[in-house]
């Protein structure tokens, strides 16, 4: 089945570092990629959606210079926090979207612990 | 708006004890409901997408269903190792949209 890998697994970084992300799609061509937050106890909260080769359409309330989204590639895609804040500090989780032959389906990194110190 | 509700938020059973989760949904236009599994620290796992009313499916002790109004997922006789946090998601009709989730059912199955 298609196979999202995000490294790093978890990261823990001094504040006003910057980190990056990375999502690589193993046996596909990812052409969409979903980038989600997650809080303890709630839920996943989308944050933008990249198209390759296009800019980010970020959310309401998410900050585009803070959160640089590349996607450059139809197997890479990565989410850098500049200037990482504690506020920061966060579950993030990549999702790309993957033709099954009939219908999309929505396959997910195992997600990346930011701890920012 | 588009939401996405489930209940109950946390559920505790004895191995064996069946018992279900909902998830509600109101939204403008449902293209499909998904089921995802996920454990601590981990990304979500892909269970079982719904498409349209009355639509059923199974696997292993987990059962879903799906109305115009809500989703449910049947679990059967469950294990400890089905202890999880089960996430729905709605996709809209709206062409490249991602997933709405709702805050998921956190399952704590006891032998």
């Amino acid at each position: 089945g298609a196979v999202v890998s995000q490294h790093p697994s978890r990261v823990i970084c001094k504040s006003g570092t910057s980190v990056k992300i990375e999502c690589r799609s193993l046996d596909f061509q990812a052409t969409t990629m979903f980038w989600y937050r997650q809080f303890p106890k709630q839920s996943l909260m989308l944050m933008a959606t990249s198209n390759e080769g296009s800019k980010a359409t970020y959310e309401q309330g998410v900050e585009k210079d803070k959160f640089l989204i590349n996607h450059a590639s139809l197997t890479l895609s990565t989410l850098t926090v500049t200037s990482a804040h504690p506020e920061d500090s966060s579950f993030y989780i990549c999702s790309a979207r993957v033709w099954t032959e009939i219908r999309y389906g929505y396959t997910f990194g195992s997600g990346t612990r930011l701890t920012v110190v | 708006e588009d939401q996405v509700t489930q209940s109950p938020e946390a559920l505790r059973l004895q191995e064996g004890e069946s018992s279900s989760l909902n998830c509600s949904y109101t939204v403008s236009g449902l293209r499909g409901l998904f089921w995802y599994r996920q454990d601590p620290g981990k990304g979500p796992e892909f269970l079982f997408t719904l498409y349209s009313a009355g639509e059923e499916k199974e696997k292993e002790r987990l059962k879903a269903t799906l109305t115009k109004k809500e989703s449910f997922l049947h679990i059967t006789a469950p294990k400890p190792e089905d202890s999880a946090t089960y996430l729905c998601a709605v996709l809209l009709n709206q062409a490249g949209t991602a997933l709405i989730f709702g805050k998921g059912t956190t399952l704590s199955v006891s032998s």
